[in-house]
C-alpha cells in the first residue's frame, strides 16, 4: 500500500540552528501538509500547499517556517533559526483532493531542540 | 470556528471490554468526520470515516456512527484487545467551509490490559 514517507525520523539540534525536514508523499496525491504535535498536546495544522503554493497555512506558520517541493517527489518543511519550543513530532501528509479527502500521515519526525 | 472535543483520557479497560470514546464536533459546513489512530512510538493511522449524516465507519472491529442531529462521532468496539492500546484522535475536514485541513481533538489514550 503506497505511503507517506518521513526523514529523519528523529533530529537533535541546537536551538538556533536550521532544520529541514523532507517528505515524500504519495505519488498521486495533489495535496500535501504539514502537521505538528507538541508532547502531549492536540495535533496542530501547520500549512497546506497545492500546485507549488501554499494554499492555507495557520498562525503557527510564521515567517520562521518555509515549505518547499524541489523536485517531482519531496516536499519539506524549514525551520530557520530553532527555538526550544519548536521540540515537536512533525508529520508530513498527503491528499488526493483537498476538501472532505482522506488525509494520509508520515510516520513523523521527531525534533528536539537543545 | 470548527472544533472537535473528545472525552478526557486516559482511559483504562481490561482486555474483552466494550469501548466508547466520545466526540462531538461544532463546524459551520457540512465536515467528514475521522478517528485516527497512534500506536506507541508510530505516526498517525486512519482508523474510520464517515463523509455524510448517518453514515457508519467500520474497520478492525470499530465503529463510529456520523449523528449530525447531536453533532457528535462516538467510536466503539464491543471487545477490545492489548494491541488496540493507543492514542484515538477523532477529526473533521469541513467541506462547506474554507478550511480542507484536519482539525484534531486532544486525543484519548487507550489502556487495555490483559
Amino acid at each position: 500500500e503506497p505511503e507517506v514517507t518521513q526523514t529523519p525520523s528523529h533530529q537533535v539540534t541546537q536551538m538556533g540552528q536550521e532544520v529541514i525536514l523532507r517528505c515524500v508523499p504519495i505519488s498521486n496525491h495533489l495535496y500535501f501538509y504539514w502537521y505538528r504535535q507538541i508532547l502531549g498536546q492536540k495535533v496542530e495544522f501547520l500549512v497546506s500547499f497545492y500546485n507549488n503554493e501554499i494554499s492555507e497555512k495557520s498562525e503557527i506558520f510564521d515567517d520562521q517556517f518555509s515549505v518547499e517541493r524541489p523536485d517531482g517527489s519531496n516536499f519539506t518543511l524549514k525551520i530557520r533559526s530553532t527555538k526550544l519550543e519548536d521540540s515537536a513530532m512533525y508529520f508530513c501528509a498527503s491528499s488526493v483532493r483537498q476538501r472532505g479527502n482522506t488525509i494520509y500521515f508520515g510516520e513523523g519526525s521527531w525534533l528536539t531542540v537543545v | 470556528g470548527d472544533s472537535v472535543t473528545q472525552m478526557e483520557g486516559p482511559v483504562t479497560l481490561s482486555e474483552e471490554a466494550f469501548l466508547t470514546i466520545n466526540c462531538t464536533y461544532t463546524a459551520t459546513g457540512y465536515p467528514s468526520l475521522f478517528w485516527y489512530v497512534q500506536y506507541p512510538g508510530e505516526g498517525l493511522q486512519l482508523l474510520l470515516k464517515a463523509t455524510k449524516a448517518d453514515d457508519k465507519g467500520s474497520n478492525k472491529g470499530f465503529e463510529a456512527t456520523y449523528r449530525k442531529e447531536t453533532t457528535s462521532f462516538h467510536l466503539e468496539k464491543g471487545s477490545v484487545q492489548v494491541s488496540d492500546s493507543a492514542v484515538y484522535f477523532c477529526a473533521l475536514s469541513d467541506l462547506g467551509g474554507s478550511q480542507g485541513n484536519l482539525i484534531f481533538g486532544k486525543g484519548t489514550k487507550l489502556s487495555v490490559k490483559p
